[in-house]
């Protein structure tokens, strides 16, 4: 079964500093993996995706992540937060190209002034 | 991209009673999908929505409490029923295009009472 863990629940930076929300992965096949953020009392929004094709990928907002299948991991980061960073993130897995995605249990991103 | 509304974005209900949320769909989309979050939580799927016939649920979820309906390419609903504080949650509707991708509609923040 597929399934996705990410590693802290909490994560506090400085403004200006390095992001990185930790995301493992577990599928048989070869997964399609996705980050999405989720800003206060509002849906989800797609940071970005990884269908198999390059495995750096870049997102919207100066986000990216990159796919490790040897680590089995599809980490995401950001060179330098902003205050607006601060949100729900969330790591999610699919096995197909519409089929049903497994969700982490989410990051919570603070960014301090 | 397409852009999915839903309605009503918020509701507070009495125990014992139910409540449809619709989500509505810009462009005509191969699958729908219905999401709950508990508060604090990530996301569970509870079923895919199938259009021309009865939708898919995951394990822990039933017809009888979470009926569904997709009657077009467009639109779905999803009716909480019989409802207890305990389905307190945000119900969010996403629908999959053919671009690997999902996109989510703002959420509907139910409080049973």
């Amino acid at each position: 079964a597929q399934s996705v863990t990410q590693l802290g629940s909490h994560v506090s930076v400085s403004e200006g500093a390095l992001v990185l929300l930790r995301c493992n992965y577990s599928s048989s096949v070869p997964p399609y993996l996705f980050w999405y953020v989720q800003y206060p009392n509002q849906g989800l929004q797609l940071l970005l995706k990884y269908t198999s094709a390059a495995t750096l990928v870049k997102g919207i907002n100066g986000f990216e992540a990159e796919f490790k299948k040897s680590e089995t991991s599809f980490h995401l980061t950001k060179p330098s937060a902003h205050m607006s960073d601060a949100a729900e993130y969330f790591c999610a897995v699919s096995e197909g190209a519409t089929d049903k995605l497994i969700f982490g249990t989410g990051t919570r991103l603070q960014v301090f002034p | 991209s397409a852009v999915i509304s839903q309605k009503p974005s918020r509701d507070i209900c009495q125990r014992g009673t139910s409540l449809t949320i619709q989500c509505q769909v810009d462009s005509q989309v191969t699958m729908m999908f219905w999401y709950r979050q508990q508060p604090g939580q990530s996301l569970t799927l509870i079923a895919t929505a199938n259009q021309g016939s009865e939708a898919t649920y995951e394990s822990g979820f039933v017809i009888d409490k979470f009926p569904i309906s997709r009657p077009n390419l467009t639109f779905s609903t999803l009716t909480v029923s019989n409802m207890s504080p305990e389905d307190s949650s945000i119900y969010l509707c996403s629908a999959g295009d053919s671009t690997y991708e999902q996109y989510f509609g703002p959420g509907t923040r139910l409080t049973v009472t």
